[in-house]
């Protein structure tokens, strides 16, 4: 158990729709981390947000969103679902914003039809 | 893009045995992390090296990084059932706040 959660578990969605998923980090964690996992490859890194503001990207388009709360929860929001957008979604926090073991959530299965 | 090359992509042994994976990477770190991860869920954190150390040792596990090589490798002894996994090592660059994922070793420990 790492203390991080995320929710729902599992998602289908339909081409076109909007998606929000959600992570609620560890206390004192005020650096979280999104990442996309497509089947049988690595995490891939999405972006990072940082006391509530984003310190980070990865080569994903601006349809991919998200905030970061005071309470130590966040969300990616996906809009205009594509099909290749079907991933597990991977939160992970940390207690700083450098150089740290990151923890990682369960993971939340989007699946775009 | 994935940074690393894991080697092998698949891995299966006996209970018991010894089980080394290796991970290439292209561009200087600062640290290189390797996770576990079972059956497409969340990512448990094993271990972090540091660019200047050389060997890392916790509980069964022990791993070693050549910055020279820009390679690391993570060696398990005495496999158990319940490591069966998929294993990643994860690159975290000087002034980059991201995990670079390789694509993985999937291991399977036989009874």
């Amino acid at each position: 158990e790492t203390g991080v959660t995320q929710s729902p578990t599992h998602l289908i969605k339909t081409r076109g729709q909007q998606v929000t998923l959600r992570c609620s980090s560890q206390s004192g964690h005020n650096t979280v981390s999104w990442y996309q996992q497509a089947l049988g490859q690595g995490p891939q890194f999405i972006f990072q947000y940082y006391r509530e503001e984003e310190n980070g990207r990865g080569n994903f388009p601006p349809r991919f969103s998200g905030l970061q709360f005071p309470n130590y929860s966040s969300e990616l929001n996906v809009n205009a679902l594509e099909l290749d957008d079907s991933a597990l979604y991977l939160c992970a926090s940390t207690p700083g914003h450098i150089y740290n073991e990151q923890f990682f959530g369960p993971g939340t299965r989007l699946t775009v039809l | 893009s994935q940074q690393g090359e894991e080697d092998p992509q698949a891995l299966s042994i006996q209970e018991g045995e010894n089980a080394t994976m290796n991970c290439s990477y292209k561009t200087s770190i600062n640290n290189l992390q390797w996770y576990r991860q079972n059956s497409g869920r969340g990512l448990v954190h094993l271990i972090l090296i540091r660019s200047n150390e050389r060997e890392k040792h916790s509980g069964r596990l022990r791993v070693t990084l050549d910055t020279s090589k820009k390679s690391s490798s993570l060696l398990i002894t005495a496999s158990r059932a319940a490591d069966t996994a998929s294993y990643f090592c994860a690159t975290e660059a000087s002034g980059a706040q991201k995990l670079v994922f390789g694509q993985g070793t999937r291991l399977t420990i036989n009874p």
